[in-house]
């Protein structure tokens, strides 16, 4: 049982340039979430998914794209990265979504867009 | 809109001193309240939560009590290691939005 697995662990690109930040996890778990920590700052959603064929914007959608097309797996896109995209990058996964449970980390993916 | 407010850090003690990190938060509804704690280079992992007012989280010595009175969650612990040293998160999960808003975080740094 791996949990929530995030790869790649690091990455840097350049302005303009597209990336996917994968997500998987192996819980059956139904809602799933990318946050973004940046320094002095919690984390914050960026979008989530309450099942699969079903995503909805956080609280920081701009320049980011999702999609579920499994259970397991729901990828970040970026678009045409920008500077201030760099952060790092946490995938979250729970049971239901319900605000009892426990949402579970995947070990994160640290952008660096030059 | 929902808030977390928790102390900024960093937090320096020495090994066996009394923890205690402040958390208080502004929400609607009846949130669930949680501590996540992050070492270095890795994500985050649950430490404790409390579903409803009065409940009492605890795991590995760490305590904190949900007082929906003064909207608060504090985390303590009686005796902490090094091996404590880590950066600290209160959140909140809402029903309404079905995600965590989480504080700005707080280091802790314990010294032999």
């Amino acid at each position: 049982n791996a949990g929530v697995t995030q790869t790649p662990k690091f990455q840097v690109l350049k302005t303009g340039q597209s990336m996917t930040l994968q997500c998987a996890q192996d819980m059956n778990h139904e809602y799933m979430s990318w946050y973004r920590q940046d320094p002095g700052m919690g984390l914050r959603l960026i979008h989530y998914s309450v099942g699969a064929g079903i995503t909805d914007q956080g609280e920081i959608p701009n320049g980011y794209n999702v999609s579920r097309s499994t259970t397991e797996d729901f990828p970040l896109r970026l678009l045409s990265a920008a500077p201030s995209q760099t952060s790092v990058y946490f995938c979250a996964s729970s049971l239901s979504g319900l605000s009892t449970d426990t949402q579970y980390f995947g070990p994160g993916t640290r952008l660096t867009v030059l | 809109g929902n808030s977390v407010t928790q102390m900024e850090g960093p937090v320096t003690l020495s090994e066996e001193a009394f923890l205690t990190i402040n958390c208080t938060y502004t929400a609607t509804g009846y949130p669930s309240l949680f501590w996540y704690v992050q070492y270095p280079g890795e994500g985050l992992q649950l430490l404790l939560k409390a579903t409803k007012a009065d409940d009492k989280g605890s795991n590995k010595g760490f305590e904190a009590t949900y007082r929906k009175e003064t909207t608060s969650f504090h985390l303590e612990k009686g005796s902490v290691q090094v091996s404590d040293s880590a950066v600290y998160f209160c959140a909140l999960s809402d029903t309404g939005r079905r995600a965590l808003t989480f504080g700005s975080g707080t280091r802790l740094q314990v010294q032999p």
